[in-house]
């Protein structure tokens, strides 16, 4: 199985901060990265595909940059909306997908 | 716009087998380069990968579940449904069905139903 570790797994941050969360996969998996953003009692949001694509709708402070075994999700100015749960998920290996332990954005 | 829309018992007894299905629309599940799969959240804590169906039909399952899942996909009432047999309390999560995309993400989720192992 290849592992995804995030990290840190909690960030306390103010409005307005630029934001860096970092997520480690155990073996290369070249650029086939997603994060997502989750809020309590809500499903996951795709924000970033293929480590830097941004999905349609997301706004462009988000930015998702890496490839092999390293990738960083950056918050360029972090807005009140931001403060949610944010996981990782790799999609080298085809038939076993995995997720990050998750990093949550708390207001500092 | 493509809604997802999970349904099912929201409570299964130790060793019985839980059954969800999840229903789409908006679009076809049928004839697309989509796969169709399921996410489980246990409370608390972090996502796990369940399974998916391809338009191949091929399946695969993550081996944690140690062959206890079934995934199946009725394209004449646009759904696909899960089966994981069974269960213990570690199988208490909430349950997402979502559309899996060519780069292997999940685009389209459902809003997620909560299934508790009780007796």
């Amino acid at each position: 199985d290849i592992q995804m570790t995030q990290s840190p797994s909690t960030l306390s941050a103010s409005v307005g901060d630029r934001v860096t969360i970092t997520c480690r996969a155990s073996q290369s998996i070249s650029n086939w990265l997603a994060w997502y953003q989750q809020k309590p009692g809500k499903a996951p949001k795709l924000l970033i595909y293929k480590a830097s694509d941004l999905e349609s709708g997301v706004p462009s402070r988000f930015s998702g940059s890496g490839s092999g075994t390293e990738f960083t999700l950056t918050i360029s100015s972090l807005q009140p909306d931001d403060f949610a749960t944010y996981y990782c998920q790799q999609s080298n290996s085809y038939s076993l997908l995995t997720f990050g332990g998750g990093t949550k954005v708390e207001i500092k | 716009q493509l809604q997802l829309q999970e349904s099912g018992p929201g409570l299964v007894k130790p060793s019985e087998t839980l059954s969800l299905t999840c229903t789409v629309s908006g679009g076809s599940i049928s004839g697309s380069s989509y796969h169709w799969g399921w996410i489980r959240q246990p409370p608390g804590k972090g996502l796990e990968w369940i399974g998916n169906k391809d338009y191949t039909a091929n399946t695969h399952y993550n081996p944690s579940l140690k062959s206890r899942g079934t995934i199946s996909v009725d394209t004449s009432k646009n759904q696909f449904s899960l089966k994981l047999s069974s269960v213990t309390a570690a199988d208490t999560a909430v349950y997402y069905c979502a559309r899996r995309t060519a780069p292997g993400n999940f685009d389209y989720w459902g809003q997620g139903t909560l299934v508790t192992v009780s007796s």
